[in-house]
């Protein structure tokens, strides 16, 4: 069965330390793995996408994760955490045909204490 | 490039009316969206995949006559929640795949939170 597992429900970090938002993946393609964050009552914000290449990608807000394939995981990290972080985020993933839907994980909601 | 839209992004009825969403791509053509619904504090749940020009097809456990999905146009896709209930209230987010774009991305709109009197 396709999922996304975050196992995470709620993590509290204190500002300026680093963070890992952890994210494991079961698919039985090639998986295309993004991360997105939602602050209360608003709409998704793409993080970054993983699609082929390099394992480590970059993306917005100095976050990054890093594919491992033999680990079926895609976890999230940044390095030094501002109170401005403190949002859901979620793991997704989906395939290369068209018309192939994302799976979400439930999410890990991200608190800062200062 | 690649802006999703929503309208309306917030909606308030009463039970046993009906409320249409809209989903717009706004600055590309695409073949596919997908509807998502999200209850307070959970994940993105996918209710139906609609492709222009055909019918949606549904997840199941979604009823396909509560919740019409049109996709008219390669811009446009709409879901109208009929007769709607009190547990319908919830956020619904649509997505759009770009025609002939790599890798299956898509672009999420902002959502509309639907709240059911």
């Amino acid at each position: 069965a396709q999922s996304v597992t975050q196992p995470d429900i709620h993590i509290t970090v204190s500002e300026g330390a680093s963070l890992e938002l952890r994210c494991n993946y079961s698919y039985g393609a090639t998986p295309y793995l993004f991360w997105y964050v939602q602050s209360p009552g608003q709409g998704l914000q793409l993080l970054l996408k993983y699609f082929s290449g390099d394992t480590l990608v970059q993306g917005i807000k100095g976050f990054e994760a890093e594919f491992k394939r033999s680990q079926s995981s895609f976890n999230l990290r940044k390095p030094s955490v501002h109170w401005s972080d403190a949002a859901e985020y979620f793991c997704a993933v989906g395939g290369n045909q068209a018309g192939t839907a994302l799976i979400f994980g439930k999410g890990t909601t991200l608190s800062v204490s200062s | 490039g690649a802006v999703v839209s929503q309208h309306p992004s917030r909606v308030i009825c009463k039970s046993g009316t009906s409320v249409k969403i809209e989903c717009r791509s706004l600055d590309f053509q695409a073949t596919t969206m997908f509807w998502y619904r999200q209850f307070p504090k959970q994940s993105l749940m996918l209710m139906a995949t609609s492709n222009e020009g055909s019918k949606a097809t549904y997840e199941q456990g979604v009823e396909k006559d509560k919740f019409l999905i049109n996709h008219a146009s390669l811009t446009l896709s709409t879901l109208t929640v009929t007769s709607a209930h009190p547990e319908d209230s919830s956020f619904y987010i649509c997505s759009a795949r770009m025609a002939g774009g790599l890798y299956n991305e898509q672009f999420f709109g902002p959502g509309t939170r639907l709240t059911v009197l």
